[in-house]
């Protein structure tokens, strides 16, 4: 089945720097990965859509200055975290959409990446 | 503002017994309905989809969507402590690929 490979699993920083995560899909090409971030208990919130050559789009409240997105090939979008400050700590997911499979086909999800932000 | 909605829980229901969840969506837009488990500390796993009217089987699992209704559930038959999670309700809208999530129902099968 189709793997989406999410990397680190988990990350601690200070304050201040910056974290980038990375996501691949790894037997299919994605036009289109998006980016969630899940506090403890609540539900995935979207963070933004990530599009293959393309600017990201944002959710409403997302500060795109601070979460910078890059979609540079169909295979890999990364997410920067950049800044990091403790309230910037969370799992953030991200899933991505097999461009040759139809349009209603189900996301295939990363593993998440933990971050904490001392 | 499109929004997901399902009962928190916890639901506790015994072993072998059918669990029930439930969900109810805002936009009658959506097209594409998902039901994922998610264990603590993991991403989620998609469990089935369905996209029309009616009931879905896949082995012990049954998605039944009413969309006059905005109504998704899932029932799970013969429920093991494995299947102890939280199950995310995902909907999908027609005119893109995003989805929305509900906050989940946690599930706890009882031995």
């Amino acid at each position: 089945g189709a793997v989406v490979s999410q990397h680190p699993s988990w990350v601690i920083c200070k304050s201040g720097t910056s974290v980038k995560i990375e996501c691949r899909s790894l037997d299919f090409q994605a036009t289109t990965m998006f980016w969630y971030r899940q506090f403890p208990k609540q539900s995935l919130m979207l963070m933004a859509t990530s599009n293959e050559g393309s600017k990201a789009t944002y959710e409403q409240g997302v500060e795109k200055d601070k979460f910078l997105i890059n979609h540079a090939s169909l295979t890999l979008s990364t997410l920067t975290v950049t800044s990091a400050h403790p309230e910037d700590s969370s799992f953030y997911i991200c899933s991505a959409r097999d461009r040759d499979k139809g349009k209603d086909s189900p996301l295939h999800f990363g593993n998440g990446t933990r971050l904490t932000v001392t | 503002q499109k929004e997901v909605e399902q009962n928190s829980g916890p639901l506790s229901v015994p072993e072998g017994a059918i669990a029930s969840l439930n969900c109810t969506y805002s936009d009658r837009g959506s097209q594409s309905f998902f039901w994922y488990r998610q264990y603590s500390g993991k991403s989620p796993e998609l469990i089935m989809f369905i996209y029309s009217n009616g009931d879905k089987e896949d082995g012990r699992f049954t998605a039944q969507l009413n969309k006059a209704s905005q109504y998704v559930s899932l029932l799970i038959r013969d429920s093991q402590p494995s299947d102890s999670a939280t199950y995310l309700c995902a909907v999908r809208g027609g005119s893109n690929y995003k989805l929305t999530f509900g906050k989940g129902t946690l599930l706890t099968v009882n031995p």
